[in-house]
C-alpha cells in the first residue's frame, strides 16, 4: 500500500524565513496531494493541495511543488509568522481510493519571534 | 460549506466500557466515511473506510471486532469502542468526501481517555 514520508520531523525557523517541508510517497498512481496545518486537540485544517497534473501551486506565503517521476513533494512557507508554529502533515490518496489519505509523520514547525 | 459533526469530543470511562462515536455529515450526503485515530504527538492513522449501506473495510491490523462501525445512513458513521482499554485512549478523527475545493471533511474529533 502507499507509504508517505515526511522530514523533517522538527523544524524552528527565525520570523520571516522561509520553511520548507518534504515528504515522499511510494505509490506511482497516487494523485492527489494536501498539506494539513493542526494545533494540538483540533481537527487537521487544509492549507494547501495539488493534483498529479500539476508541478506547482501557490496561495500567498504557501506553496507546493510535486515531482511525480522522484515521487516527492515539499511544502514551502515563505516570511514566516509566529502563527505559523503549529504541525504540519502532508498525505496522498493512493490509487486505491480517491477518498482515503495517507499521512506523514508530521513536522512540528517552531517560528521564533 | 460542507460541515461534519462529530461527537462526543470527549470521553473519560472506565476501563471495560463501550464508547459510541458519531460522525455526521450535515449539509451533504457520504456515501463512504473515513476513522482516523491519532496518539499524543504522532499523525494520522487511518483505521477504516466506512461504507453507506455495507461493511466497513478495515485498514491492515486493525481488529474489526474491537471497532465496530456501522454506516446505517448517507449522513451518519458511528464508531464503536468495544471493551475500551486504557492502551484505546488516543484522538478519534472522522472525515467525509464533500467536493468541491476541499475534498476531505474533518469532525471535530474526540479524545477518548480510558481509566
Amino acid at each position: 500500500g502507499e507509504n508517505v514520508e515526511q522530514h523533517p520531523s522538527t523544524l524552528s525557523v527565525q520570523e520571516g524565513d522561509s520553511a520548507v517541508i518534504k515528504c515522499t510517497y511510494s505509490d506511482s498512481a497516487s494523485n492527489y496531494f494536501p498539506w494539513y496545518k493542526q494545533e494540538l486537540g483540533k481537527r487537521p485544517q487544509l492549507i494547501i493541495d495539488i493534483r498529479s497534473n500539476v508541478g506547482e501551486k501557490k496561495d500567498q506565503r504557501i506553496a507546493v511543488t510535486l515531482n511525480k517521476t522522484a515521487k516527492h513533494f515539499s511544502l514551502h512557507i515563505t516570511e514566516t509568522q509566529p502563527e505559523d508554529s503549529a504541525v504540519y502533515f502532508c498525505a496522498a490518496t493512493p490509487s486505491s481510493n480517491t477518498g482515503k489519505l495517507i499521512f506523514g509523520q508530521g513536522t512540528t514547525l517552531q517560528v521564533k519571534p | 460549506g460542507a460541515v461534519v459533526s462529530q461527537h462526543p469530543s470527549w470521553v473519560i470511562c472506565k476501563s471495560g466500557t463501550s464508547v459510541k462515536i458519531e460522525c455526521r455529515s450535515l449539509d451533504f450526503q457520504a456515501t463512504t466515511m473515513f476513522w482516523y485515530r491519532q496518539f499524543p504527538k504522532q499523525s494520522l492513522m487511518l483505521m477504516a473506510t466506512s461504507n453507506e449501506g455495507s461493511k466497513a473495510t478495515y485498514e491492515q491490523g486493525v481488529e474489526k471486532d474491537k471497532f465496530l462501525i456501522n454506516h446505517a445512513s448517507l449522513t451518519l458513521s458511528t464508531l464503536t469502542v468495544t471493551s475500551a482499554h486504557p492502551e484505546d485512549s488516543s484522538f478519534y478523527i472522522c472525515s467525509a468526501p464533500g467536493g468541491g475545493s476541499q475534498p476531505q471533511h474533518f469532525g471535530d474529533g474526540t479524545r477518548l481517555s480510558i481509566l
